[in-house]
C-alpha cells in the first residue's frame, strides 16, 4: 500500500523558517516525481512544488519561488520542503504528493497533511 | 500562467440527481486534465485523469469530458457518500487547480 507521511509542521514566526519531511513507502520511490501543494484554512488547493525522480527538474509557484526549497533523497526515501522568510499567507496545510508529471501524469497519491502556522 | 476557471463554486442537489461541475481553463490544456474529490479533513482522491479516464475504483456514476479549455465531471446518480469539494486540476504546463466546487446537501 502507498503510503505518504509528512511531518515538521509547526507554529513559526513571520520571517522564520521550516523544514517539512514526506517519507514515502509502498512503492519504488526513485522512480516517482513528486510534488507538494498546499491548502489554506477554508481555501482551495494551491501547488507549491515539484522535483522530478531525479532531481533534475525542479519547479516553483511564482508565490514561493526563491523562498522555498525542494529536495529529495532516494536512498532515504523522503521528500523535503525548505522554507524559508515565511509569511502569514504560507499558512496551511501542506500535502506531499506523488507523480503529477506536466504533460504526463495527475497525482495519484496524497499524504495526510501537516499544519504550518506562520503568526507572531 | 494557466488560470482553471470552475463553477458554480456551490451546488445544492438531492440524492439521486444529476449533478455537472463546468471547468474552464484560460488557454488549451489538450486533456491534461483531472478530477478531485475532498471530504474535510481529508486529503483530496483521484476520481478522473486525462479529462474522460475512471481512476480505478472510483463508481461508474462518475464521468468526465471536454478537451482544450472546456470540462466537465458529472455525476449521474448522486449519493449520501459524494457530498464533498471537488477541484479540477490541469497538468499541461506545471500545475493549477481550479477553485472547487462544494456539493451540498438540499
Amino acid at each position: 500500500e502507498v503510503q505518504l507521511v509528512e511531518s515538521g509542521g509547526d507554529l513559526v514566526q513571520p520571517g522564520g523558517s521550516l523544514r517539512l519531511s514526506c517519507a514515502g513507502s509502498g512503492f519504488t520511490f526513485s522512480s516517482h516525481p513528486m510534488n507538494w501543494v498546499r491548502q489554506a484554512p477554508g481555501k482551495g488547493l494551491e501547488w507549491v512544488s515539484y522535483i522530478s525522480s531525479s532531481s533534475t527538474t525542479i519547479y516553483y509557484a511564482d508565490s514561493v519561488r526563491g523562498r522555498f526549497t525542494i529536495s529529495r533523497d532516494n536512498a532515504k526515501n523522503s521528500l523535503y520542503l525548505q522554507m524559508n522568510s515565511l509569511r502569514a499567507e504560507d499558512t496551511a496545510v501542506y500535502y506531499c504528493a506523488r507523480d503529477g508529471l506536466p504533460r504526463g501524469s495527475p497525482v495519484y497519491h496524497w499524504g495526510h497533511g501537516t499544519l504550518v502556522t506562520v503568526s507572531s | 500562467d494557466i488560470q482553471m476557471t470552475q463553477s458554480p463554486s456551490t451546488l445544492s442537489a438531492s440524492v439521486g440527481d444529476r449533478v455537472t461541475i463546468t471547468c474552464r481553463a484560460s488557454q488549451s490544456i489538450s486533456s491534461w486534465l483531472a478530477w478531485y474529490q475532498q471530504k474535510p479533513g481529508k486529503a483530496p482522491k483521484l476520481l478522473i485523469y486525462k479529462a474522460s479516464t475512471l481512476e480505478s475504483g472510483v463508481p461508474s456514476r462518475f464521468s468526465g469530458s471536454g478537451f482544450g479549455t472546456e470540462f466537465t465531471l458529472t455525476i449521474s446518480s448522486l449519493q449520501p457518500d459524494d457530498f464533498a469539494t471537488y477541484y479540477c486540476q490541469q497538468y499541461h504546463t506545471y500545475c493549477t487547480f481550479g477553485q472547487g466546487t462544494k456539493v451540498e446537501i438540499k
